[in-house]
């Protein structure tokens, strides 16, 4: 099957620093992917869609200026959290499509995920 | 609005069967996901339907009946590895996935 990966597994910074996560497909070209946040015991939270080499679209009540995607390639989106706070604090999960993938075109490969801890 | 209903936790017993249901009220329809979610991970992809009927794969099948609105999955011979969330999620017409807030199964020995 489709393989997302995400780098880094685990990021801990400082109040007001700057991360940056990396969302790759391994074995097949994405158009669109995903990027989730999740908090303790709660489900995935849809932040944005990111479309390669086009802006990408945030949900309502995410800022686009905070939470910075960019689809440089096929295989590459990229989350930059700027000036993160304690608050940012979470799991954030990329995705993407496979539109290779037949009748299941329309799934969603995840990535293992980004667990982000501010300071 | 858009509403997907699932319970929020279930206990079953290893080696049993459990069924867990999802209810959907969505604009539009192209189609109903499940995923599995282990604490701490990432959801893995167990199914996908968009027509009637049972979809078999291995001990996990997944029911859809779009004129009622309602998705199964069915978990046979449960083990102790299958404790996990169970997330139910449906593709709107705007090919928008609509996420439930996922089932937490807990399987005793």
């Amino acid at each position: 099957g489709a393989v997302v990966s995400q780098h880094p597994s685990w990021v801990i910074c400082k109040s007001g620093t700057s991360v940056k996560i990396e969302c790759r497909s391994l074995d097949f070209q994405a158009t669109t992917m995903f990027w989730y946040r999740q908090f303790p015991k709660q489900s995935l939270m849809l932040m944005a869609t990111s479309n390669e080499g086009s802006k990408a679209t945030y949900e309502q009540g995410v800022e686009k200026d905070k939470f910075l995607i960019n689809h440089a390639s096929l295989t590459l989106s990229t989350l930059t959290v700027t000036s993160a706070h304690p608050e940012d604090s979470s799991f954030y999960i990329c995705s993407a499509r496979d539109p290779t993938s037949g009748g299941e075109q329309e799934t969603q490969y995840f990535g293992p995920g980004t667990r982000l801890l501010v300071l | 609005g858009q509403n997907i209903d699932q319970p929020t936790e279930m206990t079953a017993t290893e080696g049993a069967i459990v069924q867990i249901n999802c209810t959907y009220q969505t604009s539009g329809f192209n189609g109903l996901f499940w995923y599995q979610q282990h604490a701490g991970e990432a959801p893995t992809f167990l199914s996908y339907n968009v027509l009637d009927g049972l979809e078999e794969k291995g001990r996990f099948s997944s029911f859809l009946s779009r004129s009622k609105g309602y998705s199964y999955l069915l978990l046979k011979e449960l083990q102790m590895k299958d404790s996990a969330s169970y997330l139910c999620a449906v593709m709107d017409s705007n090919y928008q996935l609509i996420w439930g807030a996922g089932t937490k199964l807990i399987i005793k020995p």
